[in-house]
């Protein structure tokens, strides 16, 4: 058990629809990150929240957005769904930047 | 770009054989450099780290990594694999220190048969 606890462990949705992820970090972990894996495009890295900022950004679209609130839990938020948001989102946590990441165990998304 | 190549997306072996995962990273003066096995149906779980210091880095479950700066190599390796080793291993770096986001290969689904 990594200590990262992600909700809902699956979602099924239609197109067009929007959904919240939602993940708790480690106890003590003050930075969160958000990766995306498909078959196509393997782990891709969306976006990082160190202490309830944003610290970096990747590959994440416009209609997605995260947030990390004052008790560090973050929740990412994908809109406007596609066929192709479908995939497995993982979350996870370090101390601080620079120490390894601490996964989920994820939550699959299916979009039809 | 900065990336990480994992040169076989398969590698069945059989059981108590030993095998070589590879990865291969973009040349950088700062690079930390990770190994995650993901079992089926479950997160990514940290099997080695390579930060700095020895060359040679151990990890859980028997395995091992040797990080060659000159190859640019990575590679993970154990003398005798189990039919629970059965999994995929995903090769990743972080090139930027400060900010901990990891750059993945594409991962190497292991199979080991009895």
């Amino acid at each position: 058990d990594s200590g990262v606890t992600q909700t809902p462990k699956h979602l099924i949705t239609a197109t067009g629809q929007r959904v919240t992820l939602r993940c708790s970090p480690r106890s003590g972990d003050l930075s969160v990150y958000w990766y995306q894996q498909s078959l196509d495009q393997g782990l891709q890295f969306l976006i990082q929240y160190y202490n309830g900022e944003e610290r970096a950004k990747g590959n994440i679209l416009e209609r997605f957005s995260a947030q990390q609130f004052p008790d560090l839990h973050s929740e990412l938020n994908l809109s406007s769904l596609e066929l192709g948001d479908s995939a497995l989102y993982f979350c996870a946590s370090s101390p601080r930047g620079g120490s390894p990441l601490h996964f989920g165990n994820g939550t699959r998304l299916t979009v039809t | 770009a900065q990336s990480v190549t994992q040169l076989d997306s398969q590698v069945p072996v059989f059981e108590e054989a030993p095998v070589e995962l590879r990865c291969n990273y973009s040349s950088s003066v700062s690079v930390y450099l990770f190994w995650y096995v993901q079992y089926p149906n479950q997160g990514l779980q940290l099997l080695l780290k390579y930060l700095s210091g020895s060359t040679l880095v151990k990890g859980i479950n028997g395995f091992e990594a040797e990080f060659n700066k000159s190859q640019t190599s990575f590679h993970l390796r154990k003398p005798s694999v189990h039919i629970s080793d059965t999994a995929e291993y995903f090769c990743a770096a972080n090139y930027g220190g400060s900010q901990g986001n990891l750059i993945f290969g594409k991962g190497t689904k292991l199979s080991v048969k009895p």
